[in-house]
């Protein structure tokens, strides 16, 4: 089955850095990645969406200068978070939509990242 | 390793029918366990969680239930409408990662 690879899992920073997480799809090209995050105890939250060549589109209250997502081809989207506070702190996730028959109605999700400003 | 199962894979109901979903996971050393949805081309959407303490959360005609011990949870769709048609998936969390079900495809016929 079709597989996303999303790493790194875990990150710890400073706050004030920036911390970069990519989104791989491994065996299909990815038309289309969405960004969530999830604070503890709390639902998936949809961040933004990317489609490959484009510029993302986020959704309300999300800032686009904070979160810088990338989607430079169809095998790799990368979420920055730039500036990193320690509200930043979350588990954020990436899923993938294929372009072929196979895969184009169907989501693949990364394993998460679990991000920790201090 | 955790894995989650979705039954039936696929489900054709007629409109105003009850219905429900199921997910198992193997491993009951959960956080909390979700129910999405997900509409052709679009995100995903949450549309309950339930806590591992918890046994069922309800919202509107949506009600899940969770039996942490056996590792099974339902999502119970009441009078179900031609918009309710969608995949719905289930993800257990286990504190460090998301696992999630294949998903059940769901057609509700007008």
């Amino acid at each position: 089955g079709a597989v996303v690879s999303q790493h790194p899992s875990r990150v710890i920073c400073k706050s004030g850095t920036s911390v970069k997480i990519e989104c791989r799809s491994l065996d299909f090209q990815a038309t289309t990645m969405f960004w969530y995050r999830q604070f503890p105890k709390q639902s998936l939250m949809l961040m933004a969406t990317s489609n490959e060549g484009s510029k993302a589109t986020y959704e309300q209250g999300v800032e686009k200068d904070k979160f810088l997502i990338n989607h430079a081809s169809l095998t790799l989207s990368t979420l920055t978070v730039t500036s990193a506070h320690p509200e930043d702190s979350s588990f954020y996730i990436c899923s993938a939509r294929g372009e072929d028959g196979a895969t184009n109605e169907k989501l693949f999700f990364g394993s998460g990242t679990q991000l920790s400003v201090l | 390793k955790q894995e989650v199962t979705q039954i039936p894979a696929a489900l054709s109901v007629p409109e105003g029918e009850n219905l429900v979903l199921n997910c198992s996971f193997t491993d009951s050393a959960i956080y909390n366990l979700q129910w999405f949805r997900q509409d052709p081309g679009k995100g995903l959407t949450s549309l309950l969680l339930i806590q591992s303490s918890q046994r069922e959360q309800t919202s509107g005609r949506l009600n899940a239930s969770l039996d942490k011990s056996s590792g099974r949870s339902t999502l119970y769709i009441a009078a179900s409408q031609p918009g309710d048609s969608a995949t719905y998936l289930c993800a257990v969390y286990d504190g460090n990662q998301f696992y999630f079900g294949t998903g059940t495809s769901l057609t509700v016929i007008p």
